[in-house]
């Protein structure tokens, strides 16, 4: 089975500055996906970005970027300018391929923007 | 529909009664998951259906719970004799094939007295 891991339960990042959420996973699968979800205490989960692992190129939507080390198993996520909207969950999520949608997520990492 | 539709938002019950959570998915969509989570965690894997293919239920944690999905549309997921630890925020998603990707509803808060 495949596990994702976050190791920081909690972060917290000054307004405008760059903060980076760790994720790992562990898994025997050569292609798969990977993805950042934000649940804002609102409660809603939506999707941030999301990365195929046969792309070497790093995903970047926006503020937002990703390190994906395919050999370490390790998906970080970047948040650059941060802005108080960004407080939120973020999970890091797996899935195996997208015929055989089977997402599995971390425990998540609460971040708060200050201020 | 334009999203993912839970009902009810919220759900107050007393221990031992039974209760069924809905989720509408988005049309198209053959994927469907259920997920807990509970107050400040992290999101718990029940239930996922795919197709007309058998589900996965490998997550859902005690044979209290259970979940179908009629037309391969709506789904339910039916809690037996609701204990104080079934309190939580149940989610659905449904999925697109092409991108993987979930969409989520706003979720059923169950608080079990």
């Amino acid at each position: 089975a495949q596990t994702v891991t976050q190791s920081q339960p909690e972060m917290s990042v000054q307004e405008a500055e760059t903060v980076t959420l760790s994720c790992t996973y562990d898994t025997s699968e050569n292609n798969y996906y990977l993805f950042w979800y934000k649940q804002p205490p609102s409660r809603q989960m939506i999707l941030v970005i999301r990365q195929e692992a046969y792309k070497q190129q790093n995903a970047t939507e926006n503020r937002f970027s990703v390190n994906f080390q395919k050999a370490a198993k390790s998906f970080s996520l970047k948040i650059s300018d941060s802005q108080l909207g960004d407080t939120a969950m973020y999970f890091c999520a797996f899935m195996k391929h997208v015929a055989n949608n089977d997402m599995r997520f971390g425990a998540g990492t609460r971040l708060t923007v200050k201020p | 529909g334009a999203g993912v539709s839970q009902s009810p938002s919220n759900k107050v019950t007393e221990k031992g009664k039974d209760v069924e959570l809905r989720c509408d998915p988005i049309s198209g969509h053959t994927a469907l998951y259920w997920y807990r989570q509970s107050l400040g965690q992290g999101l718990e894997f029940l239930i996922y259906f795919q197709g007309n293919s058998a589900p996965d239920k490998s997550g859902l944690p005690s044979d209290r719970f259970s979940a179908e999905r009629t037309g391969g549309s709506v789904s339910t997921l039916t809690i037996q004799r609701t204990q104080q630890e079934d309190s939580a925020v149940y989610l659905c998603a449904s999925s697109d094939r092409r991108t993987g990707e979930l969409f989520f509803g706003e979720g059923s808060r169950l608080t079990v007295l």
